[in-house]
């Protein structure tokens, strides 16, 4: 079965800076891996995903992430960060095949501070 | 425009009343999913679909019943033997062999 942590619950960090969110796997086959963003009271919109193909993904606004088979991870980053990425950021990994489902982590809320 | 929807936005339900919400989709998908959100819980699997009258049980199915009986419709009824149904619903659905999911807006239900 397959499954992500996501460390920590909340990341704060100064507008401008670095934006550092980590997600690790666990997968016995090589699995695809997303990031989503969730603003209050409304759905998940994906960020990126990693398909097997080139191993750093780039998405919206400025992210992208890395997938490191040797470490199980696929952290989410961003060079500078702005007030409007103040979010929760879901990370999520899914085995395709019969039956394939989508797990997500348990999500890390961003704050941006001025 | 393609997408998920999701109604309604907002359902309030007294204890011991089974609700139904609704998920519909116009993007030919053959996957959909209901997941459930709490804080600091992050989003849990309640059922999917693969196909048409066929779906399988997440990880916390108990107390929840679906149905697929069209490719566009997967409806989530909320039974009395729910023990803590107050949350917010997620539907998502996905093509088959792509996985890329999309998501409705969700639906928050309280039950009072």
């Amino acid at each position: 079965a397959q499954s992500v942590t996501q460390l920590g619950s909340h990341v704060s960090v100064s507008e401008g800076a670095l934006v550092l969110l980590r997600c690790n796997y666990s997968s016995s086959v090589p699995p695809y891996l997303f990031w989503y963003v969730q603003y209050p009271n409304q759905g998940l919109q994906l960020l990126l995903k990693y398909t097997s193909a080139a191993t750093l993904v780039k998405g919206i606004n400025g992210f992208e992430a890395e997938f490191k088979k040797s470490e199980t991870s696929f952290h989410l980053t961003k060079p500078s960060a702005h007030m409007s990425d103040a979010a929760e950021y879901f990370c999520a990994v899914i085995i395709t095949g019969a039956n394939s489902k989508l797990t997500f982590g348990k999500g890390i809320t961003l704050s941006v501070r001025p | 425009d393609g997408g998920i929807t999701q109604s309604p936005k907002y359902l309030f339900r007294k204890e011991g009343q089974n609700v139904t919400l609704s998920c519909e989709q116009n993007l030919n998908h053959d996957a959909m999913y209901w997941y459930r959100q709490d804080p600091g819980q992050g989003l849990r699997l309640i059922y999917y679909s693969q196909i048409v009258n066929d779906f399988q049980k997440g990880d916390i199915a108990e107390g929840y019943s679906v149905s697929r009986e069209k490719k566009e419709s997967f409806p989530l009824t909320v039974t009395s033997a729910q023990k803590n149904p107050t949350a917010f619903y997620l539907c998502a659905s996905s093509r088959k062999g792509d996985t890329e999911a999309f998501f409705g807006q969700g639906t928050r239900l309280t039950v009072v």
